[in-house]
């Protein structure tokens, strides 16, 4: 199998408070996780490139110092979002590569968050 | 730029019959191909991926594959309401990346 697994599911937060939102794969290691984010009938929007042991490759337009990745291990990758605002509100998901071999992404179950 | 296109739909299909979603992209130079499927509300999943051009077939599911033509197409058989998503398309890039299409709404009718 390829399970990757979000925690939590779902947040509500006050603005200006920071979440963080942990993505593991549960039955592989990898090397290379991604971060997305997905708002209303809209299409996934790629955030980051996360590497296991190295900084985040961020993608144009996102703000490397309010969305703080960190990859510190083959099976768990890190998003905090610092100082929400209600515009941060969206879903966000993570995706893991299983075999440096393909580029097959396995999604999490993705994470609501809720800014007020 | 890269560029993966679908057309966004929705496609209403007849429950029972063959859905067919296609994909085109941009660069020639594309290796690997994907479809996904995401219900409302939820994370995309892994249907199929296809690296050799032809047909590949799992199940319900066959993907095709022209590497002359650049698109990728998905055939579902004996549609079922359960199969109401939208379909996403996605074209391996570099250090792992996809590229990916914006997706085309299912509508399996009963």
């Amino acid at each position: 199998g390829a399970v990757v697994s979000q925690h939590p599911s779902r947040v509500i937060c006050k603005s200006g408070t920071s979440v963080k939102i942990e993505c593991r794969s549960l039955d592989f290691q990898a090397t290379t996780m991604f971060w997305y984010r997905q708002f209303p009938k809209q299409s996934l929007m790629l955030m980051a490139t996360s590497n296991e042991g190295s900084k985040a490759t961020y993608e144009q337009g996102v703000e490397k110092d309010k969305f703080l990745i960190n990859h510190a291990s083959l099976t768990l990758s890190t998003l905090t979002v610092t100082s929400a605002h209600p515009e941060d509100s969206s879903f966000y998901i993570c995706s893991a590569v299983r075999d440096s071999s393909t580029d097959t992404q396995y999604f999490g179950p993705g994470t609501r968050l809720t800014v007020l | 730029q890269k560029e993966v296109e679908q057309n966004s739909g929705p496609l209403s299909v007849p429950e029972g019959a063959i859905a067919s979603l296609n994909c085109t992209y941009s660069d020639r130079g594309s290796q690997s191909f994907f479809w996904y499927r995401q219900y409302s509300g939820k994370s995309p999943e892994l249907i199929m991926f296809i690296y050799s051009n032809g047909d590949k077939e799992d199940g319900r599911f066959t993907a095709q594959l022209n590497k002359a033509s650049q698109y990728v197409s998905l055939l579902i058989r004996d549609s079922q309401p359960s199969d109401s998503a939208t379909y996403l398309c996605a074209v391996g890039y570099s250090n792992y990346q996809l590229i990916w299409g914006a997706g085309t709404k299912l509508i399996i009718k009963p």
